[in-house]
Parts: structure tokens; sequence; C-alpha cells
């Protein structure tokens, strides 16, 4: 059974703080991996994705991926209350995309 | 541009009965991928069509069911409704040849089954 695992939280946070987001996956061949965001009653939208070990930049947001250990991780750097929300993990397996439960953020104003 | 689009967006149906969902996909957006969503389970993967071919399913039973139109849009069937089918759908489209593609969703279609 293909599975990504992440603490299901809630993760608190003060505003202007870094949040720390993590997530393990299970399946050595997967390639490629992506955090999605989901706000209380609405639909995932993406927030990025990383194909390379390593980190990855976008505005405040970092993913880091370290094949070796099967982690991923977002960094949230500057967090804002409007960042409160679910943050899904996702691996591809075989041409479907595998989610984690999810982790639940908070960040406190 | 339009994003995805998935209707009814909300439905209330009784045990025993059956329930057809639709998908639009973005244009341009070959590949659909549906995905059931409780508070238990999290994102569970059902099925992604490619040009009008089921490529992959999950771990559902055979009373879910799907397919896709030479225009790319989507619909899945549930027959037989049971009390654990409530829940949210959502539909995804993406751009490449595969489901794992970068997915954009749709608001999903929630249904309720008493």
């Amino acid at each position: 059974q293909k599975e990504v695992e992440q603490n299901s939280g809630p993760l608190s946070v003060p505003e202007g703080a870094i949040a720390s987001l993590n997530c393990t996956y299970s399946d050595r061949g997967s390639q490629s991996f992506f955090w999605y965001r989901q706000y209380s009653g609405k639909s995932p939208e993406l927030i990025m994705f990383i194909y390379s070990n390593g980190d990855k930049e976008d505005g405040r947001f970092t993913a880091q991926l370290n094949k070796a250990s099967q982690y991923v991780s977002l960094l949230i750097r500057d967090s804002q209350p409007s960042d409160s929300a679910t943050y899904l993990c996702a691996s591809e397996y075989g041409n479907k995309l595998v989610f984690g439960a999810g982790t639940i953020l908070r960040v406190k104003s | 541009k339009a994003g995805v689009t998935q209707t009814p967006r909300y439905l209330i149906k009784t045990r025993g009965q059956q329930v057809t969902l639709s998908c639009s996909p973005i244009s341009g957006h070959r590949s659909v991928s549906w995905y059931q969503q409780t508070p238990g389970q999290g994102l569970q993967f059902l099925f992604e069509y490619f040009s009008e071919t089921q490529r992959n399913k999950g771990n559902f039973p055979g009373r879910f069911s799907g397919r896709q139109f030479s225009n790319s849009r989507s619909e899945m069937n549930v027959s037989t409704l049971e009390l654990g089918d409530s829940a949210l759908y959502l539909c995804a489209s993406s751009l490449g040849r595969s489901g794992a593609n970068v997915l954009t969703f749709g608001a999903g279609s929630r249904l309720t089954v008493l």
C-alpha cells in the first residue's frame, strides 16, 4: 500500500513565524511531490511541486525534498492568519496522486 | 479561462438510489481524475481518465464507475448508494498525459446519503 503520512496537527504558530510542515512517503520510486492548501469548505489548490532533491522556493514558501530519507517538507515564512488552512502533501504513484491526510495549520495574530 | 466545473454542487439522496456527477475540465486538459474526500479518510483516489480511457482505478467497489467523453468531460456514477458514500467528490483536470501532473480541482459535489 503506497502511503503518504502527515501529522494531522493542529500546528499553531504566531503571526510572522515560520511554519514547518512535514510529510513522509513509502514508495522510493515516486518522483514528484506536491503541496496543496485547502481552506475549510473549499477545494484543494496547488501551492507548489518539487521533483528534485533539495529546496525550491516560491515567495514565502519553500519546499524541501530528501529522497534518501523519503521526506518532503513545506516551510512558510512570515506566516499570516490567511495561511490558516489544511495543507495536503501528495506523491505521484503511477499516473495518480496519493494524498496524505493533511496537516491543519493555525496562525494566531 | 474557466476552471474545472462540477455539477451539481450539492445533492441529497437516499440509500439504494444512484447518482451521476459531472465534471468539465479546463479547456485543453485531457486528463480527469476523481477523488472522494471524507473527514475520516481524507482524499481517496477513485479513477483517472485520459482520451476516454480509464488508466487508473482506486480501491473502490464496482458501484463506483465513470466515463469520459470525446470533449474530455467526465461523469462518475455511484449505484446502490450507502450511507458511507456521503462525501465531497472532487474532480481534477491536468494538462499532461499523466494524472500525476499538476492537478486543478473543481469546487466539488457534496453528496449526502440519508
